[in-house]
């Protein structure tokens, strides 16, 4: 089945640590994007890579960050230095063209122990 | 800046109400408009994408539309079901900011 994987879909967090969140996709898509929702609020872009090897910041950057090395994988790290790293993650993935149509993960629920 | 707001934010109806979930954005600039179901922790589904330069889209008993005028797209649902029961996002596309602006979604509970 093509689509995005991500995981773990729980993760607890300890004050002062690094953890990192997965996601893999199997569609071919080049663009991949990380998202911040926060309860009542709607998705806030943290950062997104059209391409291999490039990434930009979005809106939230601050406290993550990204690698992407493959194609199919884009995992966010959310660091010591992001206060308040308590949401739900999700993943996306663009097909190509202008029409900006994503893809969507199940997301990953990240808490701090 | 473009920003995206949603109402109500929360809504309950009896089963077989048709109902209508209001979205509005700041700059007309547009290029579509998309509105995404998400079921309680999971992520989103796309439900309807609405490209500018048309009025509305239709899926079953989902209607969308857009009228960039004055900022504003609804999304409809026709005979409403207990299934329907999620939350409903809105996202605006625009070349400009080249991403995906959310609004903060409608809670929709459909009581039997």
């Amino acid at each position: 089945d093509g689509g995005i994987t991500q995981s773990p879909k729980y993760l607890f967090r300890k004050e002062g640590q690094n953890v990192t969140l997965s996601c893999e996709q199997n569609l071919n898509h080049d663009a991949m994007y990380w998202y911040r929702q926060d309860p009542g609020q709607g998705l806030r872009l943290i950062y997104y890579s059209q391409i291999v090897n490039d990434f930009q910041k979005g809106d939230i950057a601050e406290g993550y960050s990204v690698s992407r090395e493959k194609k199919e994988s884009f995992p966010l790290t959310v660091t010591s230095a992001q206060k308040n790293p308590t949401a739900f993650y999700l993943c996306a993935s663009k097909i190509p063209g202008p029409k900006n149509i994503q893809y969507f993960g199940a997301g990953t629920r990240l808490s701090v122990l | 800046k473009q920003e995206v707001t949603q109402i109500p934010a929360a809504l309950s109806v009896p089963e077989g109400e048709n109902l209508v979930l209001n979205c509005s954005f700041t700059d007309s600039a547009i290029y579509n408009l998309q509105w995404f179901r998400q079921d309680p922790g999971k992520g989103l589904t796309s439900l309807l994408l609405i490209q500018s330069s048309q009025r509305e889209q239709t899926s079953g008993r989902l209607n969308a539309s857009l009228d960039k005028s004055s900022g504003r797209s609804t999304l409809y649902i026709a005979a409403s079901q207990p299934g329907d029961s999620a939350t409903y996002l809105c996202a605006a596309f625009s070349g400009g900011y080249n991403k995906l602006i959310f609004g903060a979604g409608t809670r929709l509970a459909v009581h039997p």
